[in-house]
């Protein structure tokens, strides 16, 4: 049974400190996304890559946040530096073009 | 400006009733729509597709129902379960760039037994 991967699926930490967030899409998948989900926002995308280009980044704060796909098996999301205001549950998803996306179990990210 | 919109406020049924959820759009073409199914503490799950020429989909006690004219969307569970509460999200797709979806808000759906 094939799933979208997330590491790590909690991180707590201190405002200015670096945060990195992985996923490995689902294998043959060519779209991967980021999203970010809060109370009051809802599910927002930060960024889409498809067949590991970046696609659309328009959703991300670009001056702190940065994604990348090394390869196809690896996404990646990293904030630097974290805000009080980046607490939210990020998402990464998978799929194929004009195809449903496949959604990983989300890292929890508290920054104090 | 593009909005979706989903009843923020929970709707609570008896068990066995139908549920139906709304999604309406505003300033919106997509070329089709999709529900998701959210539990707490998880990421959302695809339930159903619809695409911009189909009426109506069907799947087991899902039913989904796409009015382009009305820009809306209704989403039915028929014979409803405990089991079936959660959070209940639409998405529609944006023409110009593949797959990439924008979400409503989402609807929790509380069934009582």
């Amino acid at each position: 049974d094939a799933r979208v991967t997330q590491t790590p699926r909690h991180k707590v930490t201190e405002m200015g400190q670096e945060v990195t967030m992985r996923c490995q899409p689902i294998l043959g998948h060519n779209t991967v996304f980021w999203y970010r989900q809060t109370m009051m926002q809802g599910l927002e995308l930060l960024a889409y890559f498809r067949n590991r280009a970046p696609l659309d980044d328009s959703g991300m704060p670009k001056d702190r946040f940065s994604a990348e796909m090394p390869d196809a098996t690896l996404a990646t999301l990293k904030i630097q530096p974290s805000e009080p205001r980046d607490s939210a549950v990020y998402f990464c998803a998978s799929g194929l073009v004009l195809g449903t996306q496949y959604f990983g179990p989300g890292t929890r990210l508290l920054v104090l | 400006s593009q909005k979706i919109e989903q009843n923020s406020e929970a709707l609570n049924i008896q068990e066995g009733k139908t549920a139906t959820l709304t999604c309406n759009y505003t300033n919106y073409s997509p070329a089709y729509l999709q529900w998701y199914r959210q539990d707490p503490g998880r990421g959302p799950v695809f339930l159903l597709l619809i695409r911009e020429n189909e009426k109506e989909k069907r799947k087991e006690r899902l039913k989904v129902t796409f009015d382009t004219t009305l820009k809306q969307s209704l989403f039915h569970i028929t014979a409803s379960q405990p089991a079936d509460s959660a959070t209940y999200l639409c998405a529609l797709s944006n023409n110009n760039a593949g797959n990439m979806l924008t979400f409503g808000g989402g609807t929790r759906l509380m069934v009582k037994p």
